[in-house]
């Protein structure tokens, strides 16, 4: 149980396009998702905090009109990368909480590899 | 299917114990093995692993991998009640990205 994935798995992009990127809890019903960066050998950064049926909170230093997230169910969480540079080339990862957990109780998607070339 | 396996999902012990937390893995293209430690936020990086036997260190924090059998264990000596998270496990593969453990739950006690 408590299976998330991401789709695409890997994408290339060109520089000044935007990218999508899907989340998804496959058997459980996420009411809260997290959007994560992670460079190699480094933290996950964590980018926002989505909530179900409402607006991002987006982390200080995160552009909320370049890093565009929506939460539209309870099962998928979108990220679009807008206008992209290579600077944004990085693994994204999502994760997903249901109601009534703590926050560290988190289920990891297997990450999303983004490069711009 | 690839998975990665953690054992105990949750542990209480007391202050100045030492523990050790387990990781399991099957998962085709290995590329590496990492630890995380998360409290509140986000996972905090603690431990790459690519290489069998050589143990890794930081303070009070050792890891090794083991991948013949396929699995690491990460090693906490001496507890601090600020030991408190939940440790992850996450397997990178090549061309599959991370697979995630479910976590162990520490808790140390005063």
């Amino acid at each position: 149980g408590a299976v998330v994935s991401q789709h695409p798995s890997w994408v290339i992009c060109k520089s000044g396009t935007s990218v999508k990127i899907e989340c998804r809890s496959l058997d459980f019903q996420a009411t809260t998702m997290f959007w994560y960066r992670q460079f190699p050998k480094q933290s996950l950064m964590l980018m926002a905090t989505s909530n179900e049926g409402s607006k991002a909170t987006y982390e200080q230093g995160v552009e909320k009109d370049k890093f565009l997230i929506n939460h539209a169910s309870l099962t998928l969480s979108t990220l679009t990368v807008t206008s992209a540079h290579p600077e944004d080339s990085s693994f994204y990862i999502c994760s997903a909480r249901t109601s009534g957990t703590n926050s560290y109780e988190q289920y990891f998607g297997p990450g999303t590899r983004l490069t711009v070339t | 299917e690839d998975k990665v396996v953690q054992s105990p999902l949750s542990l209480v012990v007391h202050e100045g114990d030492t523990v050790t937390l387990n990781c399991s893995y099957e998962v085709t293209n290995f590329r590496s093995l990492l630890w995380y430690k998360q409290e509140k936020k986000a996972p905090t990086f603690l431990f790459m692993l690519t290489s069998s036997g050589i143990e890794k260190k930081s303070g009070r924090l050792s890891s090794i991998l083991d991948k013949k059998e396929l699995f690491s264990i990460l090693n906490i000596t001496a507890t601090q009640t600020g030991d408190s998270a939940v440790y992850l496990c996450a397997v990178e593969a090549y061309g599959q990205n991370f697979v995630f453990g479910p976590g162990t739950r520490l808790s140390v006690l005063p």
